[in-house]
């Protein structure tokens, strides 16, 4: 229940193209939903993050969809590009009861965009 | 503003030993956490600490250990190192919701 599935595990894309990151979650007690890059040798970044009362949020190129009623979110990135070639890991977190917020990471997407 | 600083940035232990990672929270950010990345893999949680109270604990042995200091900063342990805990150990800093990573230890057991 606290798990939250990732996919694909890797992703090649041209140039352009436009880049699909899927993520699943089973917990309705989660309530924020933040996606990371991560470069090689570097921690990871936060990028986008949406809230279940939202069905979509866009930044620049990239945008989450979120569907509350399937339990899935997604992160698209729009005209991608060589430099968007890294990790991409889903996260969902919830509000515990010791206080604070607790982050469940999904397994991550390599992404590969060809030039 | 500073970001999320951990030291050292990279560290090679022999198996048996012990190891201490340091995280310097972005100011103002008074929840510290935890996280092992072993490569190919997403970050599992080790440990939260907010107002230097742990406030949460993963599936790790009791060979791993933490504190947060009063100026929010944290402090991870290892003990009896073994081959499998090389990974890249990450420290986030949290103000609210918003979880925010340092660059991580990359620690290699050999």
């Amino acid at each position: 229940q606290q798990q939250v599935k990732q996919s694909p595990q890797s992703l090649i894309v041209q140039k352009g193209g436009i880049s699909i990151i899927n993520c699943a979650y089973e917990n309705t007690a989660f309530d924020y939903f933040p996606w990371y890059q991560q470069f090689p040798g570097k921690g990871p970044a936060l990028l986008i993050a949406i809230r279940p009362d939202v069905s979509e949020k866009k930044e620049g190129r990239f945008t989450i969809s979120f569907n509350k009623s399937a339990k899935q979110f997604s992160l698209h990135i729009m005209d991608s590009q060589p430099g968007d070639s890294a990790t991409y890991f889903c996260a969902a977190s919830f509000y515990g009861t010791s206080g604070t917020y607790k982050y469940i990471f999904g397994t991550g997407t390599r992404l590969k965009v060809l030039a | 503003d500073a970001g999320v600083t951990q030291s050292p940035t990279h560290l090679i232990k022999t198996r048996g030993q012990h190891v201490t990672l340091r995280c310097s929270p972005i100011s103002g950010h008074k929840s510290v956490s935890w996280y092992q990345q072993v490569l190919g893999q997403g970050p599992q949680f080790i440990f939260q600490y907010y107002e230097k109270e742990e406030r949460g604990r993963g599936n790790f042995p009791d060979r791993f250990s933490a504190r947060q200091f009063p100026n929010y900063s944290s402090e991870l342990n290892v003990n009896a190192l073994l081959l499998g805990d090389s990974a890249l150990y990450l420290c986030a800093s949290s103000g609210t919701t918003e979880a925010f990573f340092g660059q991580g230890t990359r620690l290699t057991v050999v």
